[in-house]
C-alpha cells in the first residue's frame, strides 16, 4: 500500500541554524500539508500546497517557513532559522483532493521530530 | 469556523470492555469527520471517516463511530478494546468547502487496563 514517507526521522539542530524537512507524498496525490506537534498539545495546521504554490497557510506559518516541491517526488519544509520553540514533530500529508466539497482524506506519513537547542 | 472539542483527555478502560471516545464538532458547513490514532513514536493512522453518506461508519480494528448532526457529535466506539488498542486518537474536523485545513481535536489517550 503506498504510504507518505518523511526524513530524517530525527533532526538536533542549534538555535538559528537552517533546517530541511523532506517528504515524499503518495505518488498520483495533488495536494501536500505540513502540521507541527509541540509535545503534549495538539496537531496544528501550518500550510497546503497545491500546483506548486501555496493553498492557504496558518498563522504560525511566517517568513522564517517556506515551502517546495523540487521535483516530481519530493515535498520540503524549510525553517531558515530555527528557534527553541520550533521543537517539535513535524508531519507531512497528502491528498488527492480532485475536485467536489468532500474533504478527501489526508494520509500522513511518520513524522521528523526536531529538537532545536 | 470549524472546531472540534474531544471532551476527555484521558480514557482508561479493562480489556475486553467496551470503549467511548467521545468528540462534538462546530462547523458552518456539512462537514468532513475523521478519527485518527496515533500509536507511540509512530505516524498518525486513519481508523475512518465521515463524509455525508451512512451515519454509521465502520473504521479498522473494529472501530465505529456514528454521525450524529443534531448533537454535533462524532463519538468513536468499540465494543470490545484490545491490549494494542492503546494509544492517542484524534478527532479531526474539515468543512472542505472553505478551505483545505483540517482541525485536530487535541487528543484522547486511551489506556487499556489488563
Amino acid at each position: 500500500e503506498p504510504e507518505v514517507t518523511q526524513t530524517p526521522s530525527h533532526q538536533v539542530t542549534q538555535m538559528g541554524q537552517e533546517v530541511i524537512l523532506r517528504c515524499v507524498p503518495i505518488s498520483n496525490h495533488l495536494y501536500f500539508y505540513w502540521y507541527r506537534q509541540i509535545l503534549g498539545q495538539k496537531v496544528e495546521f501550518l500550510v497546503s500546497f497545491y500546483n506548486n504554490e501555496i493553498s492557504e497557510k496558518s498563522e504560525i506559518f511566517d517568513d522564517q517557513f517556506s515551502v517546495e516541491r523540487p521535483d516530481g517526488s519530493n515535498f520540503t519544509l524549510k525553517i531558515r532559522s530555527t528557534k527553541l520553540e520550533d521543537s517539535a514533530m513535524y508531519f507531512c500529508a497528502s491528498s488527492i483532493r480532485t475536485s467536489g466539497r468532500i474533504s478527501e482524506t489526508q494520509y500522513f506519513g511518520p513524522g521528523t521530530r526536531l529538537l532545536v537547542l | 469556523a470549524q472546531s472540534v472539542t474531544q471532551l476527555d483527555s484521558h480514557v482508561s478502560v479493562s480489556e475486553g470492555t467496551p470503549v467511548l471516545l467521545r468528540c462534538n464538532y462546530s462547523s458552518s458547513y456539512s462537514p468532513s469527520l475523521f478519527w485518527y490514532v496515533q500509536h507511540p513514536n509512530k505516524g498518525l493512522q486513519l481508523l475512518l471517516k465521515y463524509t455525508s453518506a451512512a451515519t454509521l461508519v465502520k473504521g479498522i480494528n473494529g472501530f465505529e463511530a456514528e454521525f450524529k448532526k443534531s448533537e454535533t457529535s462524532f463519538h468513536l466506539t468499540k465494543p470490545s478494546a484490545h491490549m494494542s488498542d492503546a494509544a492517542e486518537y484524534f478527532c479531526v474536523v474539515s468543512d472542505g468547502e472553505v478551505d483545505d485545513k483540517i482541525i485536530f481535536g487535541k487528543g484522547t489517550r486511551l489506556h487499556i487496563l489488563p
